[in-house]
């Protein structure tokens, strides 16, 4: 079945550091998610993303599904982007509506 | 807008005891709807999905099910709880239909079995 990774799994910056998170998938999916889970476990939709480039704020991703891959970018980090991200890839084959899920890049800011 | 609500918010229980949480989502008709688990805060585990009232499917044998009474409620329960049902359980949405479309989260119920 379909593999999704994801580097680097762990990852500490200083405040206002720039980074960039990676998520690979082994086959062709119908679409990407990326999530941030709080320290308090809520997963917050970050990006809904089948090809192309989002950004939102500091925040920006772009999927190349041809290649499959994403990247996830976080620019001038700040302590509250602490926690772990996830990315998630959709896979489609009749009714069965999955998302496969990445283990994860944990994100500690340091002030 | 949408909305998914889960409780309870935390949940301690004896091996051995029942379990039953529940999940609604508002604002939509006809969601698809997930329950996952993750334990040790990494990697979500599917373990149901349901396209419609009474259509329910399983993704992993275990000690749990799951229900579909309404169209926008979905229920996990276990008769007999393990020490290895511990874990988060998260519940999910998304827009009926095909192709995949975004899934949202609730909270999460945090379950511990002692």
């Amino acid at each position: 079945g379909i593999q999704v990774e994801q580097s680097p799994p762990d990852l500490i910056l200083q405040e206002g550091a720039n980074s960039t998170l990676r998520c690979n998938f082994s086959d062709s999916v119908n679409n990407l998610q990326w999530f941030h889970q709080n320290p308090w476990g809520q997963l917050i939709n970050l990006f809904y993303i089948p090809s192309g480039t989002k950004q939102n704020g500091r925040l920006s991703a772009t999927t190349v599904a041809t290649e499959r891959y994403s990247l996830l970018y976080i620019s001038s980090s700040q302590t509250t982007d602490s926690g772990v991200y996830f990315c998630a890839a959709c896979l489609n084959a009749g009714n069965n509506r999955k998302l496969i899920w990445g283990l994860g890049t944990s994100l500690a800011v340091n002030p | 807008s949408q909305t998914i609500h889960q409780w309870p918010a935390t949940l301690v229980q004896p091996v051995g005891s029942p379990l039953s949480l529940e999940c609604t989502v508002e604002g939509t008709s006809n969601p698809n709807l997930y329950w996952y688990r993750q334990a040790a805060g990494r990697g979500l585990q599917l373990l149901f999905y349901s396209v419609g009232i009474g259509q329910i499917s399983s993704e992993v044998p275990q000690n749990l099910s799951a229900s579909r009474p309404q169209d926008r409620q979905f229920i996990l329960s276990s008769k007999k709880l393990l020490l290895s049902d511990s874990g988060f359980y998260l519940c999910a949405w998304s827009v009926g239909g095909n192709p995949p479309d975004e899934q949202f989260f609730g909270p999460g119920t945090r379950l511990t079995v002692l």
